[in-house]
């Protein structure tokens, strides 16, 4: 069963704008991660974040989470061409030993 | 350069036919996945393990097999019980056993019904 449901399904930007991508999930978390994967490819750790924390920074990524209303975003400044890819929420959904991903997000930068 | 290795990259399987798909790490990681994506898709675990000679099945686990005899090799059989193969499988390892940890993935393995 899928845990998390992103949104939107598909995203289209040109380089240097901000992308938004929204994780919603049911049961309650330990935590929640980001993974970003390239057409083809595995998936890439992007960040991780706690059930207690509610906001998270690398490089030109940023993390939020509100437990109350069940859902994460993602936001990726100024992008670029090479960002572009499929972006996946991942939870571990209140279980020690498995993750479990959401839909996706397939994120299209053009220069 | 650590990392997870998968082979082969293209499979194709003919009706009846077992097929296994390799995965290596040398990350020294405990826990390892395999996963299933179809397209358009998320991941959907089949099988996971967290330490050698112990494995449980995930949520899509009929019609697929594996094994953990040594640490750093989790490979997995896709049996002729799985009547819908044809998918992108996905093999993962963290260090440690608790999922508070990042997933390091391989590349993957396509495979496709002949």
């Amino acid at each position: 069963s899928q845990q998390g449901e992103e949104d939107p399904q598909a995203l289209s930007i040109q380089e240097g704008e901000n992308a938004t991508m929204n994780c919603s999930y049911k049961t309650s978390i330990n935590n929640l991660q980001w993974y970003r994967q390239n057409s083809g490819r595995g998936l890439v750790h992007l960040i991780l974040i706690r059930s207690n924390e509610r906001e998270k920074h690398s490089g030109r990524l940023r993390v939020t989470l509100d437990t109350s209303k069940k859902s994460s975003s993602l936001l990726i400044t100024a992008s670029r061409a090479a960002d572009t890819a499929s972006y996946f929420c991942a939870t571990d959904a209140s279980s020690f030993q498995k993750l479990v991903f959401g839909t996706g997000t397939r994120l299209l930068v053009s220069p | 350069d650590g990392g997870i290795t998968q082979s082969p990259k293209y499979l194709f399987r003919k009706e009846g036919q077992n097929v296994t798909l390799s995965c290596e790490q040398n990350l020294n990681h405990d826990a390892m996945y395999w996963y299933r994506q179809d397209p358009g898709q998320g991941l959907r675990l089949i099988y996971y393990s967290q330490i050698v000679n112990d494995f449980q099945k995930g949520d899509i686990a009929e019609g697929y097999s594996v094994s953990r005899e040594k640490k750093e090799s989790f490979p997995l059989t896709v049996t002729s019980a799985q009547k819908n193969p044809t998918a992108f499988y996905l093999c993962a390892s963290t260090r440690g056993t608790l999922i508070n940890q990042p997933q390091h993935f391989g590349d993957g393995t396509r495979l496709s019904i002949l």
